[in-house]
């Protein structure tokens, strides 16, 4: 059975400082996603990662798949406020999809 | 344009009653899921189906019976609610590619329906 770990699971983050989230997995897997939810919302998709070696970035977030070392990274640079949410990767398990525990992120002013 | 449109949004119940929630996708996909998202936001797989076909059935209650009349609905229906029940339930939709295409299973999600139960 696949397992899905983020750590940490809470980050109070000061502005314009850099950040990293950690996604690990247990099981071999050919895709790995990030979603972000903001409070009383729904899941919105980030990034798809479909290779080893992928990385992708929109903003000041990027993602990176290591799928050698069944890791993925969510970094954030020079945070800003309107990051504030909780941020889930999931990985792909056959027809499904398991979601990590989710990674809330608050951003002081 | 709502693509993964969920009713209704909130669900207030006594324990031991019976009730649907209705999920419906203009996306075109072939795939639908319902997933549960407890107090503490963790996540789960509940029924997936594909074109009406139940493909992913995890270990939850028989109380809980999800029903696809054609594959842009997915409804769920619980029956003799519990506290446990409380939660908020997720609809999502996927389309299927084959490996290796941008796009991949990449899931789109409903607003929610959160349902209390008393």
């Amino acid at each position: 059975e696949l397992k899905v770990e983020q750590n940490p699971l809470f980050l109070s983050m000061q502005e314009e400082k850099n950040y990293t989230i950690y996604c690990n997995y247990s099981t071999t897997s050919d895709r790995l996603y990030w979603y972000r939810q903001d409070p009383g919302k729904s899941l919105e998709s980030l990034f798809v990662l479909l290779s080893n070696g992928a990385v992708k970035q929109e903003g000041r977030l990027m993602a990176s798949l290591d799928t050698k070392a069944r890791l993925s990274t969510l970094h954030i640079t020079a945070a800003v406020h309107d990051l504030s949410a909780t941020y889930f990767c999931a990985v792909g398990y056959g027809n499904k999809l398991v979601f990590g525990a989710g990674t809330i992120l608050r951003v002081k002013s | 344009d709502t693509a993964v449109s969920q009713t209704p949004k909130y669900l207030v119940t006594q324990m031991g009653n019976d009730k649907s929630i209705k999920c419906e996708q203009n996306l075109g996909h072939d795939t639908m899921y319902w997933y549960k998202q407890d107090s503490k936001k963790f996540l789960k797989i509940m029924f997936s189906y594909n074109n009406k076909e139940l493909i992913i059935n995890e270990t939850v209650p028989n109380r809980f019976s999800p029903k696809s009349p054609d594959k842009a609905h997915l409804n769920l229906h619980i029956n003799s609610l519990e506290l446990g029940d409380s939660a908020v339930y997720f609809c999502a939709s996927s389309q299927d590619y084959p490996a290796g295409l941008q796009g991949a299973n990449v899931l789109t999600f409903g607003a929610g329906s959160r349902l209390t139960v008393l």
